[in-house]
């Protein structure tokens, strides 16, 4: 399977806790970016890196959060603190510079009890 | 800010058309896209369109545009159970690459 996959599918955690997912973008896509998605509304988007560069973040990205992509390939984001207003699905995206669409991955899905 | 408006649910019947429609405020998007998203999984991206286009078609889908009144549709032709789902409408525009997207119409195809 050549699409972008995320890891874990889903978490459970304990307020106050910290959580790291992981994207794996589709290999020849240099951009990629992290949305999150709460019940009955549509994606919005948190952060976006053209190869290990993060060049937007979006007011969303508190500073509990913190979004890497060393080498250009695979990302992390990772919640410190975690909140149960956190509690979402973590949606991750790449494209190819030069190509409009965004491929999605099937997400991670976090609860905070 | 930019803003994307959808209608939230529409039922139809097998074999049907199905119309879902989307209005945007952003005067200066270039693209504009429907995503489908089935219970508990991330976003199937259908089709999209250029802003200097008026209209798409790819087998069952047909997309309009109406750039002055910023209104976009997604027909479905013959629509099918397996068509059930949300459907997202989502634009981008040339300062920024992230998508702003509606709030999903939820299609139900009745048998």
């Amino acid at each position: 399977d050549t699409g972008v996959s995320q890891n874990p599918r889903h978490k459970i955690t304990k307020r106050g806790q910290n959580v790291t997912f992981r994207c794996d973008p589709i290999s020849e896509h240099n951009r990629l970016y992290w949305y999150r998605q709460t019940l009955g509304q549509g994606p919005e988007f948190l952060t976006y890196f053209q190869n290990e560069a993060q060049l937007e973040k979006s007011r969303l990205l508190s500073d509990r959060f913190s979004a890497e992509r060393p080498k250009g390939s695979f990302s992390t984001l990772e919640i410190q603190r975690t909140e149960q207003g956190d509690s979402a699905m973590y949606l991750c995206a790449s494209s190819s510079s030069g190509v409009e669409t965004q491929y999605f991955g099937p997400g991670t899905r976090l609860l905070v009890l | 800010g930019e803003d994307v408006e959808q209608s939230l649910f529409l039922s139809v019947r097998e074999g049907d058309s199905s119309v879902i429609n989307c209005t945007y405020t952003d005067s200066s998007s270039t693209y504009l896209y429907w995503y489908k998203q089935e219970p508990g999984a991330g976003l199937q991206l259908l089709t999209y369109i250029f802003s200097n286009m008026d209209m798409k078609q790819d087998q069952r889908l047909t997309v309009l545009l109406n750039k002055k009144d910023k209104h976009l549709s997604l027909r479905i032709a013959d629509t099918q159970t397996g068509d059930s789902a949300i459907y997202f409408c989502a634009e981008s525009d040339t300062g920024r690459r992230a998508l702003t997207f509606g709030s999903g119409t939820r299609l139900q195809v009745q048998p």
